[in-house]
């Protein structure tokens, strides 16, 4: 089973639509979660961190965890064609927090 | 705003050389990581370091690679003799504390001919 499982994608989205991301991943003991994003060519840039069960907002961004289902999910509201990238979502395995492992990552193409 | 530093942006070697990669992470942080990341595939974790040693290294930190930091500043990735598909993007990361969010340089591209 792998680590972190992303679905690869292409997403494709209207302007304006929310899209909606998911991640799965199979450590029980992990409790970090980041979502970066990934423009072709450059490093992951941090969008969103959550750290316990629940919704977190961030703007245009909530991260949701349930750490139950070992699910975490990144929805964007109002996409804009500059949210096209690929999304990473990220793990830090067991309680010590020590390695970080990346899912393989879900394109995102926002229409105009 | 502080962000991670790295150097070179890309550097070209051939096969058996040793490279070093190097990387100035945020003037406070205390962890520290490498990654790498072939072209069109996923980001790779190769090792974490806290308190001048290594915290956590995965399968592919094998014994041609070693970490360092020389000084107050700089964090090193030393690869001792490159291989054709050592070829990547090798990112720097950093945080400040433990299970918190990591900021990520903008890699150096490695090309081993």
């Amino acid at each position: 089973q792998k680590e972190v499982e992303q679905n690869s994608g292409p997403l494709s989205v209207p302007e304006g639509a929310i899209a909606s991301l998911n991640c799965t991943y199979s450590d029980r003991g992990s409790q970090s979660f980041f979502w970066y994003r990934q423009y072709s060519g450059k490093s992951p840039e941090l969008i969103m961190f959550i750290y316990s069960n629940g919704d977190k907002e961030d703007g245009r961004f909530t991260a949701q965890l349930n750490k139950a289902s070992q699910y975490v999910s990144l929805l964007i509201r109002d996409s804009q064609p500059s949210d096209s990238a690929t999304y990473l979502c990220a793990v830090n395995m067991g309680t010590g927090g020590f390695k970080t492992i990346f899912g393989a990552g879900t394109r995102l193409f926002v229409k105009a | 705003e502080p962000e991670v530093t790295q150097t070179p942006s890309h550097q070209v070697t051939q096969m058996g050389q040793e490279v070093i990669l190097r990387c100035v992470p945020i003037s406070n942080h205390l962890y520290f990581y490498w990654y790498r990341q072939i072209l069109g595939q996923k980001v790779e974790f190769l090792v974490s370091f806290y308190n001048n040693e290594i915290s956590e290294k995965s399968e592919i930190f094998d014994d041609q690679f070693s970490v360092e930091r020389p000084d107050g500043s700089n964090f090193t990735l030393k690869i001792r003799s490159t291989k054709l598909e050592d070829s990547a993007m090798y990112f720097c990361a950093s945080r400040a504390s433990i299970g918190r969010e990591q900021y990520f340089g903008p890699g150096t591209r490695l090309t081993v001919t």
